[in-house]
């Protein structure tokens, strides 16, 4: 079974620092995709940015990427130069290529709160 | 590609009634794929289907709940006879392949049971 764990229930940060949101999991599946989330107040999901396990580079899309330490089983979120349109919480969640891809498997979610 | 659509919004219900959620998926998606949010919690998978067929349930969708997609492009979401258990965000999202390219999620309908 796929597991998702998010340590941090909520992140406080001043505007313009980058800013950590921490991701590990656990999967027997030897091939997987990892994904970040972003939902505001208004309540729809939006992503952010994806890594697949064997890919040999951390993912990048503008101000995101995405630490990833296979060794470890980690996921972990960057944002950097953080701005107030980024407080919302953000999940993390893990997929598994190998079935197709069939559904995706979420953390409990960090709430950040980007102060000015 | 105007994304995923779901109706309603907003939803209260007493206990007991039945309701109905609709999702329109991004056309060109094979994959859809219905979720429960409840408060403070990450989605939970409900159901998926591929095309018209649905290959997987989830045990968290008891015999109350019944989801279908005909013709494989709009999904209904029904829950007969609502507890207030049944108080949740419910999320459907569509996806290409499920792999980089993302799975492109609704806004959602919340539903209220009183």
């Amino acid at each position: 079974a796929q597991k998702i764990t998010q340590t941090q229930p909520g992140m406080f940060v001043q505007e313009k620092e980058a800013v950590t949101l921490d991701c590990t999991y656990d999967t027997s599946d030897p091939s997987y995709g990892l994904f970040w989330y972003k939902q505001p107040s208004s309540g729809e999901m939006i992503f952010l940015i994806y890594q697949g396990s064997y890919d040999q580079q951390n993912a990048t899309e503008g101000r995101y990427s995405l630490n990833f330490q296979k060794a470890r089983k980690s996921a972990n979120l960057v944002i950097s130069a953080s701005q107030l349109g980024d407080s919302a919480m953000y999940f993390c969640a893990m997929s598994g290529i190998i079935q197709g891809a069939q559904k995706l498997v979420f953390g409990q979610g960090t709430r950040l709160t980007i102060n000015p | 590609d105007t994304g995923v659509s779901q109706d309603p919004r907003h939803k209260i219900t007493k206990r007991g009634q039945n309701v109905t959620f609709r999702c329109d998926p991004i056309s060109e998606h094979n994959r859809l794929y219905w979720y429960r949010q409840t408060l403070g919690q990450g989605p939970e998978f409900l159901t998926y289907f591929q095309n018209e067929a649905q290959l997987e349930k989830s045990r968290l969708l008891s015999d109350r709940f019944s989801a279908e997609r005909p013709k494989g492009s709009f999904s209904t979401l029904e829950i007969q006879r609502t507890e207030q258990g049944d108080s949740a965000m419910y999320l459907c999202a569509s996806s290409r392949t499920g792999g980089r390219d993302g799975y492109t999620f609704g806004s959602g309908t919340r539903l209220t049971v009183v």
